[in-house]
């Protein structure tokens, strides 16, 4: 299994709600990053968990929350966004931090009213 | 380490070689990646290259890293109509233990049947 599986692939929502993205790996990867990646631009880098631990956030305005419940799973809440926040959300994962590969998931695409 | 440059467009017929180029500016990078994105969809990592290697080859890829110019390239043999898509090169950066990908702005690749 080398996949990294995003949920869900597509998500509208309005500047009130509450919403959560969820990225899942099952290679025994011990670093999960969340990047995002406006159109026609590349990916950029949100945060960094390494060992369920918080270990890089690249600025990101508090309206976006990370968790990392256990070493399989990583969560993106989401609160109060702006429609420039409209984006691909792409998760990927590595086996340790400093590992050479990383791997991505299809990425949630995310419209903001 | 954060400035990866492409250039935006390439087209080439099909069976034809493709050559995708990118130069980087930090020396300290460690690897230097390709990835590949077709529309909609994540990244999907296509090779890599360690910096102290010249050359990489699998399949119809070869990576060649020109480390003195900081220029990387990959060359694609016999491109097929699936091989249209976005190609990011991307840096590895070592920064506090964590992986941290730098991608340059992209190529669009257009074969041409």
């Amino acid at each position: 299994d080398t996949e990294v599986t995003q949920t869900p692939e597509h998500l509208v929502m309005g500047m009130t709600n509450k919403k959560s993205l969820k990225c899942e790996q099952h290679m025994g990867h011990r670093a999960m990053y969340w990047y995002k990646q406006k159109a026609k631009k590349p990916p950029e880098l949100m945060f960094v968990y390494s060992y369920e631990k918080l270990s890089i956030n690249e600025s990101v305005p508090s309206r976006f929350s990370p968790e990392c419940p256990n070493s399989s799973l990583l969560n993106l809440h989401l609160h109060a966004l702006q429609p420039e926040d409209s984006a691909l959300y792409l998760c990927a994962s590595s086996l340790r931090v400093g590992g050479e590969k990383l791997f991505f998931g299809s990425g949630t695409q995310l419209s903001v009213l | 380490g954060e400035d990866v440059e492409q250039s935006l467009f390439l087209s080439v017929r099909e069976g034809d070689s493709s050559v995708i180029n990118c130069t980087y500016t930090d020396s300290s990078s460690t690897y230097l990646y390709w990835y590949k994105q077709e529309p909609g969809a994540g990244l999907q990592l296509l090779t890599y290259i360690f910096s102290n290697m010249d050359m990489k080859q699998d399949q119809r890829l070869t990576v060649l890293l020109n480390k003195k110019d900081k220029h990387l390239s990959l060359r694609i043999a016999d491109t097929q109509t699936g091989d249209s898509a976005i190609y990011f090169c991307a840096e590895s950066m070592h920064e506090t233990g964590a992986n941290n990908l730098f991608f340059g702005t992209g190529t669009r690749l257009t074969v041409i049947p």
